[in-house]
Order: structure tokens, then sequence, then C-alpha cells
């Protein structure tokens, strides 16, 4: 079945500090992947989505996500965080069914210290 | 601008009673998906449609019926709503093909008491 994993729920890290987000995917062939980020009381706004082919992906604000088959994973990294960046990040897969829904993760709250 | 808008914000519902959740898209997506937002759960999908006319169950779908009327609208109905049912409701749209893009409306916050 397909599914994602984020195994820290939580991960604080200090403002200009580098940030690794962890992410393990189970899929059926060639994945589709995406990394959200949602800020307090907002919406899910994207970050970077990865499409067969390069399989490190830039982002937005400096992020990027790197691909492997291999580890089945899909790190997501940024190598100075800001305070803006406190919030929950989640990575999903699109569906190969389903209608191409995507599956989440349980997501990671990223606290940033000062 | 193309986007997903969700209504209302926020809803306080009693239980047993029956609730709608609506959601439009300007995006012309053939999909939508309907998906609740638990602490602990991340995003989980509860219904979701290829286009007008069309809905397919989730993977939570007990409770819950969709409408798909229009390409346009995408609604979320609790016939006889619990307080399990309080959540953060999100509805988003993307295309058919593998290669999609997805927008996400802003949510709605209900509260069965």
């Amino acid at each position: 079945a397909q599914s994602v994993t984020q195994p820290d729920a939580r991960v604080t890290v200090s403002e200009g500090a580098s940030l690794q987000l962890r992410c393990k995917y189970s899929y059926f062939g060639t994945p589709y992947l995406f990394w959200y980020v949602q800020y307090p009381r907002q919406g899910l706004q994207l970050l970077l989505k990865y499409y067969p082919g390069d399989p490190v992906v830039q982002g937005v604000n400096g992020f990027e996500a790197e691909f492997s088959k291999s580890n089945s994973s899909f790190h997501l990294r940024k190598a100075s965080v800001h305070w803006s960046d406190w919030a929950v990040y989640f990575c999903a897969v699109s569906m190969y069914q389903g209608g191409r829904a995507l599956i989440f993760g349980t997501g990671t709250t990223v606290s940033v210290s000062p | 601008e193309a986007a997903v808008t969700q209504s209302p914000r926020n809803k306080v519902a009693v239980t047993g009673g029956k609730v709608t959740l609506s959601c439009n898209q300007t995006n012309n997506h053939n999909n939508m998906y309907w998906y609740r937002q638990d602490t602990g759960h991340g995003l989980r999908l509860i219904h979701y449609s290829y286009g007008a006319g069309s809905t397919e169950k989730g993977d939570i779908p007990d409770g819950y019926k969709a409408s798909r009327p229009s390409q346009e609208n995408f609604s979320l109905i609790l016939e006889l709503a619990t307080p399990s049912q309080t959540s953060v409701y999100f509805c988003a749209s993307g295309h058919q093909g593998a290669n999609s893009d997805y927008t996400f409306g802003s949510g709605t916050r209900l509260l069965v008491i």
C-alpha cells in the first residue's frame, strides 16, 4: 500500500542552523512527491515537488529535497533556518489511482530558537 | 488568479445536526478532494471526485457524503454530525495527470458540540 512516514513529530533548530526533515515513502512504481508547509492557522503551501528526473529538487525560500529510490526517501533540507520557517511541514505522495489524491505523512513541526 | 475557496471558515454545529461544507475552484481542474486534519494524523482523504456528477470514497468516508454538482463545486455533507467530526477540513483540486499540481483551500474549522 502507498504510504508516507515522517518519523520526527517535532524538530527544534537554532536560527541560522541547517535543517533536515525526513520523509520515507512506500510506493509501487515511480512516485510523484511533494513537500508542503503550513503556517499557523493557514492552509497548505507548496514548497517543492518531485517528478521523475533530477533527484535534487529546488523549492521556494531556500528549501531543497533529494529523492532516493534505493532508500525510498525524499528528505527536505535548508542550509540556514530563519525564524519565519517556524511551521508544520508535510511530505506527500500522489497516488497512481484514487483520483491522483495526495497521501500525506503526519507532519513535522519545526520550532526555531533564537 | 486560480484558487480554491472554502466556506464557511468556521462552523459550530450541534450533535445530530446536518452540516454542509462548500468548496469552489476556479482552476478548471477535473479532480477535487476533501481532507480532514487532526493532530497526529496529518491530512486524511475523505472523498474525492473525478468531475461533475462523480464522487468516490477515500480512506475515511464513514459519516460523510459528498456532492459534485458542477466542475467548480464540491461539497462535503455531514448528515448527522458527531463530536468526533470536530476537525479542520481542507478542500483541494488537481489535474487528472500524473504531473498534477494541487491547490488547497484555506480550511474550515468545524466544532461539533
